[in-house]
């Protein structure tokens, strides 16, 4: 179903921590699951994306995990730093429907 | 190389008006999709339009209708506005509808109802 309209839940971390951000996706059927970084005043920008037939994808200091067994994504921020600081949303697409259902979101705060 | 644009950035207008609003994808994208963003909420669904159609809508009351031009721009209409309409509309676009094409965004229209 449609993602529901939340208050977002807030994330602090200190600077060079790991960050951790978790999603919980609706449809079993979506094959395809991208993260956007949204920082205040901007659209949301694409991070990474990974296929429903992969459980592990790494960028340049991301890594998203995907467990479809229990419908979760993860992403995950290395040496997280001030400029990491936004609201983070998991996607995911329905090939038929090819309609990016969006996660609720979550702020990330990183504490200098 | 443009990314997708949005006009206006800012918008102000009175409960019971109608709004239009606009979206030029990256060029040779052919699908444009358009989110509603609340203060401090997530990203709900609108449109989604592809080769000059309407392909899906979300859970919005009809006074939420578009368009997509053939140049592949597209509209947002709203009319008979209401206080609740207020949020950041986002327009992204595509490259098509096979499967793994992520969404670029705009930057956002901000509309506030008073």
């Amino acid at each position: 179903g449609e993602s529901v309209g939340l208050h977002l839940p807030t994330l602090s971390v200190q600077e060079g921590d790991n960050s951790i951000i978790n999603c919980a996706y609706s449809n079993s059927a979506s094959d395809y699951f991208i993260w956007y970084k949204q920082e205040s005043g901007k659209g949301p920008q694409f991070i990474i994306d990974i296929r429903s037939n992969m459980d592990k994808r790494q960028g340049q200091r991301v890594t998203v995990l995907l467990n479809k067994t229990v419908k979760h994504l993860s992403l995950q921020i290395a040496a997280t730093q001030p400029g990491d600081s936004a609201v983070y949303f998991c996607a995911e697409n329905m090939e038929y429907g090819n309609k990016l259902v969006f996660g609720a979101g979550t702020i990330l705060r990183v504490k200098s | 190389e443009a990314g997708v644009t949005q006009s206006p950035t800012h918008l102000i207008k009175t409960r019971g008006q109608q709004v239009t609003l606009r979206c030029s994808p990256i060029s040779g994208h052919t699908s444009v999709y358009w989110y509603q963003q609340a203060l401090g909420l997530g990203l709900q669904f609108l449109l989604w339009y592809d080769e000059g159609e309407e392909r899906n809508r979300g859970n919005f009351p009809p006074r939420f209708s578009g368009r997509q031009f053939p140049n592949y721009s597209s509209e947002l209409n709203v009319n008979a506005l209401e206080l609740e309409d207020s949020a950041l509309y986002l327009c992204a676009s595509s490259s098509g509808v096979s499967l793994g094409t992520e969404a670029f965004f705009g930057q956002g229209t901000r509309l506030t109802v008073v």
